[in-house]
């Protein structure tokens, strides 16, 4: 166990839709990362928040967007939802923003759609 | 952006047996990574390994820096070590983001 959660594990929707994923980072850690792992393009760097700011951004569509909360958590907003969408994603967290910092991994949600 | 390469893509491994997994970048790296994912989707934390030489268990990584590239020791496999391994690197120019090889898928048999 990465001490890091994700909630839904499971989520099926349709496409068109909307839908959030939420993350919660390990006790202590500033930094949440997000990525997508899919069967066409592997897994991929999305965004990076830190203490509640964006730091870096990745292959994200425009189409999704996220945050971080106060208290640390954040969400991935999913919208406009594409049958192309239907992958793995993943949270990650670390102590800080620095390069030299080890990313924990959360189980996933798994997100299909129909 | 950085490339980074895995090898083989596949491996049958028996029970018992050794194995060594590649994995090549192409700029010099902050942070490199290996991880295991399980037949369940979790991706596990193996090793930070930047540069030098680890080893948990059953399990070592060295990564030479100067020539970009990392390799991954299994021995003495067991079925749950059945999944697959990837690589993960920053590059020192980048920012603050793993981009991940397309991995090694290792089944062990009995």
């Amino acid at each position: 166990d990465s001490g890091v959660t994700q909630t839904p594990k499971h989520l099926i929707t349709a496409t068109g839709q909307r839908v959030t994923l939420r993350c919660s980072p390990r006790s202590g850690d500033l930094s949440v990362y997000w990525y997508q792992q899919s069967l066409d393009q592997g897994l991929q760097f999305l965004i990076q928040y830190y203490n509640g700011e964006e730091r870096a951004k990745g292959n994200i569509l425009e189409r999704f967007s996220a945050q971080q909360f106060p208290d640390l958590h954040s969400e991935l907003n999913l919208s406009s939802l594409e049958l192309g969408d239907s992958a793995l994603y993943f949270c990650a967290s670390s102590v800080q923003d620095l390069r030299t910092d080890t990313q924990y991994f959360g189980p996933g949600t798994r997100l299909t759609v129909l | 952006g950085i490339q980074v390469e895995q090898s083989p893509p596949d491996l049958i491994l028996q029970e018992g047996a050794n194995s060594t997994l590649r994995c090549n970048f192409s700029d010099s790296v902050n942070n490199l990574q290996w991880f295991h994912q399980n037949p369940w989707g979790q991706l596990i934390n193996l090793f930070y390994i930047p540069s030098g030489t680890k080893q948990n268990g059953r399990l070592s990584a060295t990564t030479v820096a100067t020539e970009r590239y990392s390799l991954l020791y299994i021995s003495s496999s067991q079925t749950t070590d059945s999944g697959v391994y990837f690589c993960a690197a920053d590059p020192t120019g980048g920012g603050n983001k793993l981009t991940f090889g397309t991995g090694t898928q290792l089944k062990v048999e009995l």
